[in-house]
């Protein structure tokens, strides 16, 4: 079975632009959760999406946005980039998103975000 | 959040045994201990989970203590590979209503020499 995969897997923007990045799941994964992990603040759990619905969210500004598809691929938005948006986003993907006790989370490699 | 607390870093050799500690003092009875680890340029891959009773798997081992405040991560025998970061996390048993995501510590830098 194919793993979670990520693109772009870098990509280099420049403050005030936008930027969307993609997350294709584990076939038959239904859950979809982002991360962003920086070196000061490391694994920070962004938000999570289950069959096209977001069902909580981390503590991060309303310019982090996501959604999910009805296939459940899912995208992650982050409009008006601060130089502080430079990290690794990350997505995972688990079957029904009923972790910690019968599912675990399958993490993808990331995509690496400059801000300049 | 009940947290948990590992050493920065911990130095093996290749092929000995490896015993990572983890203390989780203020753990809650039905808190999942939890442990993830993340090879260099990788996500975090999941190595092993338990609640109370000890846990193998073709991985690790997971040792809890009887009273669940500490527990601890078992390689048997650390190849190169096993050079990560390893992220002990509690999360409460699963309730219904959506997934919270998990929360991740600074971890424990293993490193392995040849």
């Amino acid at each position: 079975k194919a793993g979670v995969t990520q693109t772009p897997r870098y990509l280099i923007k420049t403050r005030g632009q936008q930027v969307t990045l993609s997350c294709s799941p584990i076939s038959g994964h239904r859950s979809v959760s982002w991360y962003q992990q920086t070196p000061g603040q490391g694994l920070q759990f962004l938000f999570e999406y289950f069959s096209e619905t977001q069902r909580n969210k981390g503590n991060f500004p309303g310019r982090f946005s996501g959604r999910q598809f009805s296939n459940s691929r899912s995208e992650m938005n982050v409009s008006t980039l601060e130089l502080g948006d430079s990290a690794l986003y990350l997505c995972a993907s688990s079957p029904a998103g009923s972790y910690p006790s019968t599912d675990t989370q399958y993490f993808g490699p990331g995509t690496r975000l400059t801000v300049l | 959040d009940a947290k948990t607390t590992q050493p920065n870093s911990m130095e093996s050799n290749e092929e000995e045994p490896v015993h990572l500690p983890c203390n989780h003092s203020t753990i809650s009875g039905t808190d999942y201990i939890h442990w993830y680890r993340q090879l260099p340029s990788q996500g975090p891959e999941y190595v092993i989970h338990g609640l109370t009773s000890n846990v193998n798997n073709r991985m690790a081992s997971l040792a809890i203590a009887e009273d669940r405040k500490s527990s601890t991560l078992i390689l048997h025998r650390a190849t190169l590979r096993d050079a990560a970061v390893y992220y002990c996390i509690l999360e409460p048993e699963y309730s219904g209503g959506g997934a919270d995501g998990l929360t991740f510590g600074k971890g424990t830098h293993l490193i392995i020499q040849p």
